[in-house]
């Protein structure tokens, strides 16, 4: 079975500091991983996209690696910002599949 | 380029009514997929499309929901005799060709809030 899991559920930490998301998926033989930012009310916006042959990407303040032999992703946020308040969704495709699995998302709050 | 459009944002509806929810894809993309997003969940794939033709629709509930996606206009997505399980966000997504394939990057739309009362 096809499964995401994020963790932590939810994050709180103060303005400024470095922070890491996780994600975990059950089958390894994805074709690529997505890491997704959601705002309340909002629709979702791609961050990070990691094709299975990569190990990491990044984008400014982001950075997300891919382990596919444990089934792992972490997306590193640094110097956090209250504007990063927002839940991130962790999403995985697979070869076979039409669509991609999603994980139930980290809710992370940047305090000032 | 205008992104994804979705409407009605917000619907309400009364237990037994039809919801229809539209989804614009992104100018060029031929490729359309239908997600919900249950409170505290995360999005669970309903079904893909292309122009005329549903490709796979294993995430469907077996009745009462329905998708098309006509050569002329937007797709639809209909929930006949709505039920209070029901109420959830529905996203709908759209790529040009199969998503995170080189180059086929998948862009979502801002959601439909249905609420069952």
């Amino acid at each position: 079975k096809q499964e995401v899991t994020q963790i932590p559920a939810a994050l709180s930490v103060p303005e400024g500091e470095n922070l890491v998301l996780n994600c975990s998926f059950t089958d390894s033989a994805i074709y690529n991983l997505q890491w997704f930012r959601q705002d309340p009310g909002k629709g979702l916006t791609s961050l990070l996209l990691i094709q299975s042959s990569q190990r990491e990407q990044t984008s400014g303040r982001l950075n997300a690696s891919l382990d596919k032999s444990s089934g792992r992703s972490t997306l590193y946020i640094a110097a956090s910002q209250p504007g990063d308040s927002a839940t991130y969704l962790c999403a995985v495709s697979y070869p076979l599949n039409n669509d991609m699995r999603f994980g139930a998302g980290t809710r992370l709050t940047v305090k000032p | 380029n205008a992104g994804v459009m979705q409407n009605p944002r917000h619907l309400v509806r009364r237990r037994g009514q039809e919801a229809r929810l539209r989804c614009s894809p992104m100018k060029g993309h031929s490729h359309v997929y239908w997600y919900r997003q249950l409170p505290e969940e995360g999005l669970k794939f309903m079904v893909y499309l292309q122009k005329e033709n549903i490709i796979d629709e294993s995430g469907m509930p077996k009745e009462r929901f329905s998708a098309e996606f006509p050569k002329e206009g937007p797709s639809i997505l209909r929930i006949q005799q709505v039920v209070r399980g029901d109420s959830a966000a529905y996203f709908c997504a759209s790529s040009p060709g199969t998503p995170g394939r080189t180059g086929n990057t998948i862009y979502f739309g801002e959601g439909s809030w249905l609420t069952v009362v």
